[in-house]
């Protein structure tokens, strides 16, 4: 079945960087287009970045642009994102979602979640 | 930048319909799309291309589109149903993901 694991939360201190990983499975990884949102403790969600299917398209939200970068691996069926100058503010758990339409970008649904892994930037 | 809004609550009886609206510019030309989250849960995707059922979501949930607001519709309201509902399109240029703030809904 398809299995979505995001790993590589931790406590961080402020302006450090981070890199999550997703790992993916169950399904043509390669076909598909994947996401990171984020949700603050207590907040809602919060789109973070997308990439395309083969990794040409890449869009990010205005409070991550410049700081992070969004990338993926075909031949390891994972999804990266790497987070530099973290902010306390960027403290939430981080959700990977793959599309559930295959190499649709944006104006599309998500249908399989991780269950998040948890960074928190604090000093 | 672009933003969809939401109710922050809505609150029924067991048995009674809900109704959970989401408003936004580019509604006209993007689908929009709703998850279900409980605590200390994943979203669960509901509702796909404004009104399409994924596999193994209950009849009694159902979506509608009218110009700028799209709605999400729980007949029939079950406990089980309270939890975050949150909506999720474009931007008009598809360059960017949007969520809406959600609402809570709250089963009497």
């Amino acid at each position: 079945q398809v299995q979505v694991v995001e790993s590589g939360g931790g406590v961080v201190q402020p302006g450090t960087s981070l890199r999550l990983s997703c790992a993916a499975s169950g399904f043509t990884f390669s076909t598909y287009g994947m996401q990171w949102v984020r949700q603050a403790p207590g907040k809602g969600l919060e789109w973070v970045a997308v990439i395309s299917y083969d990794g040409s398209i890449t869009y990010y939200a205005e409070s991550v642009k410049g700081r992070s970068t969004i990338s993926r691996d075909n031949s390891k069926n994972t999804v990266y994102l790497q987070m530099n100058s973290l902010r306390p503010e960027d403290t939430a758990v981080y959700y990977c979602a793959k599309a559930e339409a295959p190499t649709v970008t944006t104006g599309v649904g998500f249908d399989y979640w991780g269950r998040g892994t948890l960074v928190t930037v604090s000093s | 930048s672009y933003e969809l809004t939401q109710p922050p609550s809505v609150s029924v009886s067991p048995g009674q319909t809900a109704r959970i609206t989401c408003s936004g510019d580019a509604l006209p030309s993007q689908y929009a799309y709703w998850y279900q989250q409980k605590p200390g849960q994943a979203p669960v995707l509901v509702i796909n291309k404004d009104s399409e059922r994924p596999s193994g979501i209950p009849e009694r949930i159902s979506g509608s589109s009218s110009g700028t607001t799209v709605t999400l519709t729980i007949s029939g309201v079950r406990a089980e149903d309270e939890a975050d509902y949150y909506c999720q399109s474009a931007d008009s240029s598809a360059t960017s993901v949007v969520f809406g703030g959600g609402t809570k809904l709250t089963v009497l």
